[in-house]
């Protein structure tokens, strides 16, 4: 039963361009959503959340929209730089205080130059 | 600061064998998490503990597995009888009760049964 699913397994965008990575659920109980990045054989690396209550939140070059009707959130990151080429992973909760983090599959970008 | 950490990075172990990972959180942080990842997979929860209290864990954690965090710092994953399934990153994270309770992973331990 994959609750959160990030249906691209990879992604190639040139840099400077806009990356878009996008994620479903299933579970309408989750309420709070994060992205991680992960370099390889190095820990997921926090970069970016949204609580339900909002449908947009920005830090920097990453936006995170989310549309709870759809249950899809997307990350955007523009503009896109070599750094960025790593696996991104969704995540969701339920409840900002809560425990259990559920993660989707992933998904491979690659920024070229 | 210098995040969350664990030891060893690597585990080349038989099957059968019992292996145990350290994990060191960040200082100030109560919750701890244990996750494992597989090749192509997001990371799967396990267990949790708000200071030395495990007060939550997965039905992925069978009766080989056991956790512990005895004075509420740092924690240990044994893993009894390993099984060649059992091959995977495992994951430890941390996070300090706020607004928001954001996990921050350390790097993990890859572990091979061969």
């Amino acid at each position: 039963d994959q609750q959160v699913k990030q249906n691209s397994p990879s992604l190639s965008v040139q840099e400077g361009r806009i990356s878009i990575l996008n994620c479903d659920y299933t579970n309408s109980m989750f309420d709070y959503f994060l992205w991680y990045k992960k370099y390889p054989a190095e820990g997921p690396t926090f970069l970016i959340s949204i609580s339900s209550i909002k449908d947009k939140n920005e830090d920097g070059r990453f936006t995170v929209f989310l549309n709870k009707s759809a249950k899809h959130l997307s990350l955007h990151i523009v503009p896109s730089q070599p750094g960025d080429s790593a696996v991104y992973f969704c995540a969701a909760k339920r409840g900002q205080g809560a425990q259990k983090l559920v993660f989707g599959q992933g998904t491979r970008l690659t920024i070229n130059p | 600061d210098t995040g969350v950490s664990q030891d060893p990075r690597h585990k080349i172990t038989k099957r059968g064998q019992n292996v145990t990972f350290r994990c060191d959180p960040i200082s100030e942080h109560n919750r701890l998490y244990w996750y494992r990842q597989t090749l192509g997979q997001g990371p799967e929860f396990l267990t949790y503990f708000q200071n030395e209290a495990q007060l939550e864990k997965s039905r992925l954690l069978s009766d080989r597995f056991s956790a512990e965090r005895p004075k509420g710092s740092f924690s240990t994953l044994e893993i009894q009888r390993t099984e060649q399934g059992d091959s995977a990153m495992y994951l430890c994270a941390s996070s300090f009760r706020e607004p928001t309770d954001t996990q921050y992973f350390g790097p993990g331990t890859r572990l091979t049964v061969l």
